[in-house]
């Protein structure tokens, strides 16, 4: 049983390169999300969709964009990535219940920019 | 906005001895949930436990509990026995209900718990 899957699971990159994040889960979740962790910053929430088709800005959306083409992905693309974006990246997933509405997390992705 | 704040970035415990984590919230939502989840140094996001808003009786799951106190807007982990496995971060972390059945939610800081033998 996947659940939630990232890849890559590192990435280097240069001032001013793009590149995207893929996030697939196989749990038949409406629900998913990008994350942030910085070290003392906890996680911070850069984009979440609540489905097929919909996405919305979190409290750190600048410099990122997202896609939500199919309900299974949730891709997140660096236009022209920066040293501030050097950061681990965690992708979430999570059904629609009123309670407990517990988050599934991908093994994140670890990206540094020089 | 809504907010999760966790104000003990470090703590050391010794082993078996309980220990509560803090965290406060704030939010003008009626209806919202709150979770504690750990990460272990392997960087695995796991979780632990959570509270509704509208819940009676605080949550339990095993050796963790959380200390709900609405009115205080506070929502503690306390981990009874400690063990040397729960060395860890632990992060405080609220749902907000957007509209219908639509939610996102965001995370405090963090607090390091290092349990010694």
């Amino acid at each position: 049983n996947a659940g939630v899957t990232q890849t890559p699971k590192f990435r280097v990159l240069k001032t001013g390169q793009s590149m995207t994040l893929l996030c697939a889960q196989d749990m038949n979740h409406e629900y998913m999300y990008w994350y942030r962790q910085d070290p003392g910053m906890g996680l911070r929430l850069i984009h979440y969709s609540v489905g097929e088709g919909t996405t919305a800005k979190g409290e750190v959306p600048d410099g990122y964009n997202v896609s939500r083409l199919k309900k299974q992905n949730f891709l997140l693309g660096l236009e022209s990535a920066a040293p501030s974006q050097t950061s681990v990246y965690f992708c979430a997933s999570s059904e629609i219940q009123e309670t407990n509405e517990k988050l599934f997390f991908g093994s994140g992705t670890q990206l540094s920019v020089l | 906005a809504q907010k999760i704040t966790q104000t003990q970035p470090g703590m050391f415990v010794q082993e078996k001895e309980a220990v509560t984590l803090d965290c406060t919230y704030d939010t003008s939502d009626p209806s919202y949930g709150l979770f504690w989840y750990k990460q272990p140094s392997s960087g695995e996001m796991i979780f632990l436990i959570y509270q509704g808003s509208y819940d009676q009786q605080n949550a339990t799951e095993g050796r963790y509990s959380l200390n709900f106190q609405k009115a205080r807007k506070s929502a503690n982990l306390v981990i009874s026995a400690s063990q040397l496995g729960d060395s860890a971060m632990y992060f405080c972390a609220m749902r907000e209900v957007l509209y219908s059945s639509a939610s996102k939610i965001i995370f405090g800081s963090g607090t390091r718990l290092s349990i010694r033998p």
